[in-house]
């Protein structure tokens, strides 16, 4: 089973609103990995823990602040969002296998900010 | 750094017609490249990695995709398209750092299949 699920498909939020987006998966990766991807461009990475610690933050503002609880969840708080930060948020996971590590992705969170 | 770029922001075939993806990559290490899929609002699927092993990597439905060093390509291909290839198509190279990898995309190519 290579499924990534990400909840919820599609969020709506204010500038003043706290939310969060939440991913799983259970292939036992050892790495996650936040993507945000804009309309029309590729997905550009944001954050990547690897054992459950951060080892990745692709210098992403504090307003968005990731969360791994355990080696099979991955949170990303929302706090004070703008409207720019509209876009599809993308979840993966890795084996940290040497060589060509595949990241598998989840359906995403469609984000809207008011 | 590493990079790659997808020459053909549209690429429009007619069903059963050869589909040809353009790929070119630039590392100053041995790449490791990924063809990922994207259908409209939703997430990324692997095609095909290269790992080194073969030249010729094959992939799902279909794929295939050949490494050339001399040309710094990894162009991605199928002998015949089905309208269920219309999608998004990116091609991607790992900055493989150990501690988790950084995917890095190209544009991207909108692949349009005509009946």
């Amino acid at each position: 089973d290579t499924e990534v699920t990400q909840t919820p498909k599609h969020l709506v939020m204010g500038m003043t609103n706290k939310k969060s987006l939440k991913c799983e998966q259970h292939m036992g990766h050892r790495a996650m990995y936040w993507y945000k991807q804009k309309a029309k461009k590729p997905p550009e990475l944001m954050f990547v823990y690897s054992y459950e610690k951060l080892s990745i933050n692709e210098s992403v503002p504090s307003r968005f602040s990731p969360e791994c609880p355990n080696s099979s969840l991955l949170n990303l708080h929302l706090h004070a969002l703008q409207p720019e930060d509209s876009a599809l948020y993308l979840c993966a996971s890795s084996q940290l296998a040497p060589g060509a590590d595949t990241q598998y992705f989840g359906p995403g969170t469609r984000l809207t900010v008011l | 750094a590493q990079s790659v770029t997808q020459l053909g922001s549209h690429v429009s075939v007619s069903e059963g017609a050869l589909v040809l993806l353009r790929c070119n990559y630039s590392s100053s290490v041995p790449p490791y490249l990924f063809w990922y899929v994207q259908y409209p609002n939703q997430g990324l699927q692997l095609l095909l990695k290269y790992t080194s092993a073969a030249t010729l990597v094959k992939g799902i439905n279909g794929f295939e995709a050949e490494f050339k060093k001399s040309e710094t390509s990894f162009h991605l291909t199928k002998p015949s398209a089905h309208m269920s290839d219309a999608a998004e198509y990116f091609c991607a190279v790992s900055d493989a750092r150990g501690y988790g990898n950084k995917l890095v995309f190209g544009a991207g190519t909108i692949l349009r299949v005509k009946s």
